[in-house]
């Protein structure tokens, strides 16, 4: 059981490029999010997913593109990088989202020069 | 949204006291209340949480308590080892599914 997996580990990007980070769980969670981590700030919510085919926007979700079109799979596509996206992304899941124990994958460091 | 924040920014302790970190929300309807251990380059991990039908919960060494008129919330950690060192999260849920995160407290725990 491996929990929630994210891959890459870390990534560097130069500035317009694009790319996805795959977050993917094996607990059959219905709830999946995507939050980033930046110093000082807390973990800040980028979007959501209550279900396959259902995602919604979080509290910074400019610049980021998701889709939920499996129960396990919940990539985060950056459209055009910028130095501002420069951060640790985390994705996490939890049972059913409310009131429930959320469990983080173990972040991707990603550096957009 | 939720706005949760979350004092102070830095705690150093000595080895065997107690650390206290304080949260407050805005969010009336928010109804639980998780707090979230980080170490150094790892993920965040869930140590204890609370609902808002309940005042106090412990597990071992750790405790929160929770006041829904004041719509603040803290958590203790008694007896504080080298392990405790951390930076600690508070969290709020609002709009059911989202988790408003406060921006974290640094633990040091000085033997």
């Amino acid at each position: 059981n491996a929990g929630v997996t994210q891959t890459p580990k870390f990534q560097v990007l130069k500035t317009g490029q694009s790319m996805t980070l795959q977050c993917a769980q094996d607990m059959n969670h219905e709830y999946m999010s995507w939050y980033r981590q930046d110093p000082g700030m807390g973990l800040r919510l980028i979007h959501y997913s209550v279900g396959a085919g259902i995602t919604d926007q979080g509290e910074v979700p400019n610049g980021y593109n998701v889709s939920r079109s499996t129960t396990e799979d919940f990539p985060l596509r950056l459209l055009s990088a910028a130095p501002s996206q420069t951060s640790v992304y985390f994705c996490a899941s939890s049972y059913s989202g409310k009131n429930t124990e959320a469990f983080f994958g173990q972040g991707t460091r990603l550096t957009v020069v | 949204g939720e706005n949760v924040e979350q004092h102070p920014s830095t705690l150093s302790v000595q080895e065997g006291d107690s650390a206290v970190i304080k949260c407050t929300y805005s969010d009336s309807a928010s109804n639980y209340f998780p707090w979230y251990k980080q170490e150094l380059g790892k993920r965040p991990q869930l140590i204890i949480d609370i609902r808002s039908n309940v005042g106090e919960k412990k597990d071992q060494r750790i405790a929160v308590t929770l006041n829904k008129t004041a719509k603040h919330f803290s958590l203790h950690i008694t007896e504080t080892q080298p392990e405790d060192s951390a930076v600690y999260f508070c969290a709020g849920t609002y709009n059911d599914y989202k988790l408003s995160f406060g921006a974290g407290t640094t633990v040091t725990v000085r033997a």
